[in-house]
């Protein structure tokens, strides 16, 4: 069964310090990766996106780390700021024979960032 | 690039009736729309999928007579909740693909908050 499981569930920082998100999947075949931020009522909007060959991917003060051996993912953020105060959402993607992609959403990391 | 909007934003409606919230690809072509569902501290739930022009493909345990979809264009995708009851009141979102962007690159509208009072 195709999973994808986050750590911690909830994270609360002072403004300013850096953190980093866990996934881990069970996700098979593998065809990509997601980071997704969501704020409160609001849509996911997409942070970075990985597939297998790819290692590392930064976008702006977001660094997401892709391990397919291990099959874990990291999503770093630099110098938190109030307005990252999100979900931050793992979404993993498998290729079936069809070549449709079967998507599996993490539940999410809920992070408040604090002055 | 790549927008995708729903209207309404949010519903309240009473129960019995049915609600219709449209998914709309503003800037690409969406050959594929995505409908999910969200619980509150929960992780969406994809509901159906469809494709334009074809019937909806729905996840198991999604009634599809309660949950119509409707993608008649490659811009609009409509979800109605039919005869509504509060049990599906929840935060509904839809997400759009298109054809000539990256194939595994999903677009998420805003998402429409629904209350069946």
């Amino acid at each position: 069964k195709n999973q994808v499981e986050q750590s911690p569930q909830s994270l609360i920082i002072l403004e300013g310090k850096n953190c980093t998100l866990q996934c881990n999947y069970t996700v098979s075949p593998f065809s990509n990766l997601r980071w997704y931020k969501q704020d409160t009522g609001r849509g996911p909007v997409s942070l970075t996106i990985m597939t297998f060959s790819e290692n590392t991917k930064s976008n702006g003060r977001y660094t997401a780390t892709l391990d397919a051996d291990t099959k874990q993912s990291s999503l770093h953020i630099t110098a938190s700021q109030l307005s990252d105060s999100a979900s931050y959402i793992c979404v993993v993607s498998a290729r079936n024979s069809g070549g449709y992609q079967k998507v599996t959403f993490g539940i999410g990391t809920k992070l408040q960032v604090i002055p | 690039g790549a927008v995708v909007s729903q209207h309404p934003s949010w519903v309240i409606c009473k129960s019995g009736t049915s609600v219709k919230i449209e998914c709309r690809s503003l800037d690409f072509q969406a050959t594929t729309m995505f409908w999910y569902r969200q619980f509150p501290k929960q992780s969406l739930m994809l509901m159906a999928t469809s494709n334009e022009g074809s019937k909806a493909t729905y996840e198991q345990g999604v009634e599809k007579d309660k949950f119509l979809i409707n993608h008649a264009s490659l811009t609009l995708s409509t979800l109605t909740v039919t005869s509504a009851h509060p049990e599906d009141s929840s935060f509904y979102i839809c997400s759009a693909r298109s054809a000539s962007r990256l194939a595994y690159e999903q677009y998420f509208g805003p998402g429409t908050r629904l209350t069946v009072t």
